[in-house]
């Protein structure tokens, strides 16, 4: 079953709002990525938390892991018109060498 | 720096047509490849990937393959189309170990 799941599935907000996006997975990690994607393109990705590391900070977005429910939150502050997208979370989980289990994904709208 | 290339980035084809996807990668070497596809609205499906040349490991069982003729080369490959087969491929590269993927631009593939 897939790894990880996103909510919500879409979200939307003015500009200057904050958005979060949570993400909940089944297994154990070695760590979780979160990846943005615009519409047509690749994905890019943002920021990666590891097993042991609670909460990361890169800009406007701040992430946090709680390994003890299995779950992470992606929050984007002070949002931007340019901050629509999709957001993905994705799980490195262990004993998979390696390989990324990607969620469903939220559909982040920001409007002007 | 590394960059991922991909091509071609839209690609119409009839059903039991062949196909050839190329993805490349240039600024590092031995990295781990990854063909995924997205479909419309939903999230990545790892297909293949690779810690090497002739290491290739297939996820979904499917009437695709994939080759690794060069180090950086990454080639997904079918000898006969079907209508599933459409939508969006994205080719992928890591650093060998638990490490974010870098993603190329995708290719559009509409079957008709």
């Amino acid at each position: 079953s897939q790894q990880g799941e996103e909510d919500p599935q879409a979200l939307s907000i003015q500009e200057g709002e904050n958005a979060t996006m949570n993400c909940s997975y089944k297994t154990s990690i070695n760590n979780l990525q979160w990846y943005r994607q615009n519409s047509g393109r690749g994905l890019v990705h943002l920021i990666l938390i590891r097993s042991n590391e609670r909460e990361k900070h890169s800009g406007r977005l701040r992430v946090t892991l709680d390994t003890s429910k299995k779950s992470s939150s992606l929050l984007i502050t002070a949002s931007r018109a340019a901050d629509t997208a999709s957001y993905f979370c994705a799980t490195d989980a262990v004993g998979q060498g390696g390989k990324l289990i990607f969620g469903q994904g939220t559909e982040l709208s920001v409007k002007p | 720096s590394q960059t991922i290339h991909q091509w071609p980035a839209t690609l119409v084809q009839p059903v039991g047509s062949p196909l050839s996807l190329e993805c490349t990668v240039e600024g590092t070497s031995n990295p781990n490849l990854y063909w995924y596809r997205q479909a419309a609205g939903r999230g990545l499906q790892l297909l293949f990937y690779s810690i090497g040349i002739d290491q290739i490991s297939s996820e979904v069982p499917q009437n695709l393959s994939a080759s690794r003729p060069q180090d950086r080369q990454f080639i997904l490959s079918s000898k006969k189309l079907l209508l599933s087969d459409s939508g969006f491929y994205l080719c992928a590269w890591s650093r060998p170990g638990n490490q974010p993927q870098h993603f190329g631009d995708g290719t559009r593939l509409s079957i008709l």
